[in-house]
């Protein structure tokens, strides 16, 4: 079945620090990708997403890009600021099989950011 | 703005009261989720409506159901709330199933007592 690891968290950052949440999947077929992220007390916002190969996702300042070679889709973001503080969350919707309508989630990754 | 709304954004009931979670959508779109996500961990598929086809999840317990009774609207009936169902409820919608981009509301969270 599919399934998506990314990092363990808690992760603690300095304000303008590089940012690196890894994250690689398990899927049949040609998986979409997405990272979600979602601030304290609120829902998933979609951050950005990749739909095939080589497709590089990138949205307020963070990046990804789909590699199917390695089945990873990293974020990574040059400069963090506070109001980067949230939980990330890796995600695959594949496109075979019956269950081709599910997101399957990352467990999440906390993200922290000090002034 | 076009957006997935969900009221009320907290909800405290007690253990065996039913409680209903609503979500409304201005996006138009055709499918409807309904997501449970408890502390610190990912959100858990519930069930989703394709229009006003109802696809329930495996492992979904026969305590929580769910009504379309139109493209806007989704309820989240919990006929007999435990205190395991403390939870964020999470609707989320897209416009076609497949690997479409799901967008989601602000949650509810439900305390039960």
């Amino acid at each position: 079945g599919n399934s998506v690891t990314q990092m363990e968290g808690p992760v603690t950052l300095s304000e303008e620090a590089f940012l690196t949440i890894n994250c690689t999947y398990t899927a049949t077929g040609y998986p979409s990708l997405f990272w979600y992220v979602q601030y304290p007390g609120e829902g998933l916002q979609l951050l950005l997403k990749a739909t095939k190969a080589d497709d590089k996702g990138s949205n307020k300042g963070f990046e990804a890009t789909y590699r199917k070679e390695t089945t990873s889709f990293h974020l990574e973001k040059g400069s963090v600021q506070v109001s980067d503080s949230a939980v990330y969350f890796c995600a695959l919707s594949s496109n075979s099989g019956g269950s081709n309508y599910k997101l399957t989630f990352g467990k999440g990754t906390l993200l922290t950011v000090n002034p | 703005d076009a957006m997935v709304i969900q009221n009320p954004r907290y909800q405290v009931t007690q253990f065996g009261k039913p409680v209903t979670l609503s979500c409304s959508q201005t996006l138009n779109h055709n499918v409807m989720y309904w997501y449970q996500q408890k502390s610190s961990q990912a959100p858990k598929l519930l069930f989703h409506y394709y229009d006003k086809d109802f696809n329930n999840e495996a492992d979904t317990p026969d305590n929580f159901q769910s009504r379309r009774p139109n493209t806007s609207f989704c309820f989240l009936d919990i006929r007999s709330p435990g205190l395991g169902d403390a939870a964020m409820y999470l609707c989320a919608t897209s416009v076609r199933l497949g690997q479409e981009t799901q967008y989601f509301g602000p949650g509810t969270r439900l305390l039960v007592l």
